[in-house]
């Protein structure tokens, strides 16, 4: 089991509707969690990150967590073509093998695809 | 935001060479950095976490002869790829983050050098 599990796509939306974006994770361990988006050939840019149970809100962005669910997922809001990226899902835990450093798992990212 | 760069953004060279690849912290004092590695169509994976002035921490699975990671000052942050070979071309990111140790908000990503090995 991967420990954090993404499904790849393509997620296909039209413009304006609501894109949702799910991730699972396997360690219970896990403390924090983050949405990066990524854009062919460049790096991860943090969009969204979540800490506790429930929902966050940023603007047309909401990440929902669920820690007894293991699950954490990002909904897009009035989905842009210019959302159209790699929606990258990231966990963190202390690391045991460096002393208490942090150690992100990235999942395989699902590709968004918005159709104007 | 805080800005970190990478040199070279792009690299190719030939098998049996050592590639070294720079990042920095512009505008703020990197205490931890972090060096990922990208495979098309796959996830970034961490290779090894470096705090200024320690050896880094290599990930399981990590060559830590073949990927030499030097984080000599707050600003910058090495990493070697020695006797480079064509499996080793990938796309290279680091991460900076101004608290030790910890990659939560404050990681913030360089932009990746493409290397690749003929």
């Amino acid at each position: 089991q991967k420990e954090v599990e993404q499904n790849s796509g393509p997620l296909s939306v039209p413009e304006g509707a609501i894109a949702s974006l799910n991730c699972t994770y396997s360690d219970r361990g896990s403390q924090s969690f983050f949405w990066y988006r990524q854009y062919s050939g460049k790096s991860p840019e943090l969009i969204m990150s979540i800490y506790s149970n429930g929902d966050k809100e940023d603007g047309r962005f909401t990440a929902q967590l669920n820690k007894a669910s293991q699950y954490v997922s990002l909904l897009i809001r009035d989905s842009q073509p210019s959302d159209s990226a790699t929606y990258l899902c990231a966990v963190i835990k202390d690391n045991p093998y460096s002393g208490g450093y942090q150690k992100v798992t990235f999942g395989t990212g699902t590709k968004l695809q918005v159709i104007p | 935001g805080a800005v970190v760069s990478q040199h070279p953004s792009r690299v190719i060279c030939k098998s049996g060479t050592s590639v070294k690849i720079e990042c920095r912290s512009l505008d703020f004092q990197a205490t931890t950095m972090f060096w990922y590695r990208q495979f098309p169509k796959q996830s970034l994976m961490l290779m090894a976490t470096s705090n200024e002035g320690s050896k880094a921490t290599y990930e399981q699975g990590v060559e830590k002869d073949k990927f030499l990671i030097n984080h000599a000052s707050l600003t910058l942050s090495t990493l070697t790829v020695t006797s480079a070979h064509p499996e080793d071309s990938s796309f290279y990111i680091c991460s900076a983050s101004s608290v030790r140790g910890q990659a939560t908000d404050t990681q913030y990503f360089g932009p990746g050098t493409r290397l690749t090995v003929l």
